[in-house]
């Protein structure tokens, strides 16, 4: 079964320091998303990426985050100068439709 | 109002207990409607989708009422490995109709399964 792959699957990193996590999407898929979840928290929604723009973002997304498809297989979020609170799992999906989700199994970034 | 409000639990049940679980949401134009479920430090992963006229998968049976703007899911015959934390998730809509498929999560709501 086709799967969202994720990498890696825990960056530690100080604050203030720049992080790439990477995800390769499902080939055939169209859309493609991150999501973060705070440990005890719920999942929430950053920021969807459609025809090689962002199509909508969350307020969380802010000037500190960016995302990419810089080679047509892989999908990028930076974060640029991380802090405490951005210590999370992240998420990477893609979709042909909203009824076929496929998640990958996280990023736990850990900010110190 | 909560964009999507779940009764947290815990929720701990004997198996081959029957479990209900609801969820409300507010934006009356979403469109599309799921339970998820989650296991401990893992992805998301789609239990069912949810359509107006109720669907039933197995021991799952789940229900839409968009009128009240409420889902339920229901859990027959539980099984040790159902113990989980079952998301609601809905697919909203934008204002001007639009949707590019994001998600919005309920909190969760944890189950245990015990013998």
């Amino acid at each position: 079964e086709p799967e969202v792959t994720q990498t890696p699957s825990h960056q530690v990193t100080q604050m203030g320091q720049e992080v790439i996590l990477r995800c390769v999407p499902i080939s055939n898929h169209l859309y493609f998303y991150w999501y973060r979840q705070i440990l005890g928290q719920k999942v929430e929604f950053l920021v969807s990426f459609y025809n090689n723009e962002i199509s909508e973002k969350s307020e969380i997304f802010d000037d500190q985050f960016s995302v990419e498809r810089p080679d047509g297989s892989n999908f990028t979020l930076k974060i640029r100068s991380t802090k405490l609170e951005d210590s999370a799992m992240y998420f990477c999906a893609s979709i042909e439709t909203v009824h076929g989700y496929t998640f990958g199994s996280g990023t736990r970034l850990t900010v110190v | 109002r909560k964009e999507v409000e779940q009764d947290p639990g815990p929720f701990n049940v004997p198996e081959g207990a029957t479990v209900a679980f609801n969820c409300t949401y507010s934006n009356s134009a979403s469109q599309s409607f799921f339970w998820y479920r989650q296991d401990c430090r893992k992805e998301p992963k789609l239990l069912m989708s949810v359509y107006s006229s109720g669907n039933e998968d197995g021991r799952f049976t789940a229900q839409l009422n968009r009128a009240s703007q409420y889902i339920s899911l229901l859990i027959r015959d539980s099984k040790l490995s159902d113990s989980a934390t079952y998301l609601c998730v809905v697919n909203p809509v934008r204002a001007g109709g639009t949707s590019y498929g994001k998600l919005t999560f309920g909190q969760g709501t944890i189950l245990t399964v015990h013998p």
